[in-house]
């Protein structure tokens, strides 16, 4: 079975703290995706990297960053956390094929104080 | 640019009952179409999807979905529904030949089984 972990489930941080959200496949997936999950909002799509050190923008991906220096690890940063990034996170991969379906992790859910 | 619609926030059906939870789509040309699940405090579960052939597409846990290109839709459904089905579920979809355009995902509908 594909796993995809989230390093931590829940987080509390402070206003203008730099956040770092980790996630590790262990599929030798290609894809590797952070969305985040908002009650009426569904999910948005925030980076994506279809390979090591590549990095694309999703829908939202200001106040974000990310790094994937290594295939099995894409991370994301916060980099001055604010009150509005207060969500549930989620991470997903994918092989790179075009009809492969995501496989994601159980979420991060950051609180911002 | 591809979109998802998912018009019900919230379906109630009886345990036993048949249940369907609806989704249309734009994109374009084909589509790829997927239908994930969401259990309380997990993350989204693949159930099945539709890339080519037959209109009717099986997949996990007693799940099926019609695919009808003439209504843009994807709706998924269940013939006998489970009170252990309540979860929240959600459509995407992406356009097909598209490199590496991303899924674009629905709203999310909540469906509630009652013993």
């Amino acid at each position: 079975d594909v796993k995809v972990t989230q390093s931590s489930r829940y987080l509390v941080k402070r206003t203008g703290e730099k956040v770092f959200l980790e996630c590790v496949q262990d599929m030798d997936h290609e894809n590797m995706f952070w969305y985040r999950q908002d009650p009426g909002l569904g999910l948005r799509l925030i980076y994506f990297s279809y390979d090591v050190k590549m990095k694309e923008k999703g829908d939202i991906p200001e106040g974000y960053s990310v790094s994937r220096e290594k295939k099995e690890r894409f991370s994301l940063i916060l980099e001055s956390a604010s009150t509005n990034q207060t969500s549930m996170y989620l991470c997903a991969s994918s092989f790179g094929v075009e009809n492969s379906p995501l496989h994601f992790g159980n979420g991060t859910r950051l609180t911002v104080t | 640019a591809q979109s998802v619609a998912q018009p019900e926030d919230q379906v109630n059906v009886a345990e036993g009952n048949p249940l369907t939870v609806k989704c249309t789509y734009s994109v374009s040309g084909n589509p790829y179409l997927f239908w994930y699940v969401q259990y309380p405090n997990r993350g989204l579960q693949f159930l099945l999807k539709y890339i080519t052939g037959d209109n009717l597409v099986k997949g996990s846990y007693g799940f099926e979905a019609e695919f009808n290109k003439s209504q843009t839709s994807f709706h998924l459904k269940k013939p006998s529904a489970l009170v252990s089905d309540s979860a929240l579920y959600f459509c995407a979809v992406r356009p097909s030949f598209s490199g590496n355009t991303p899924l674009v995902f629905g709203k999310g509908t909540r469906l509630s089984v009652i013993a």
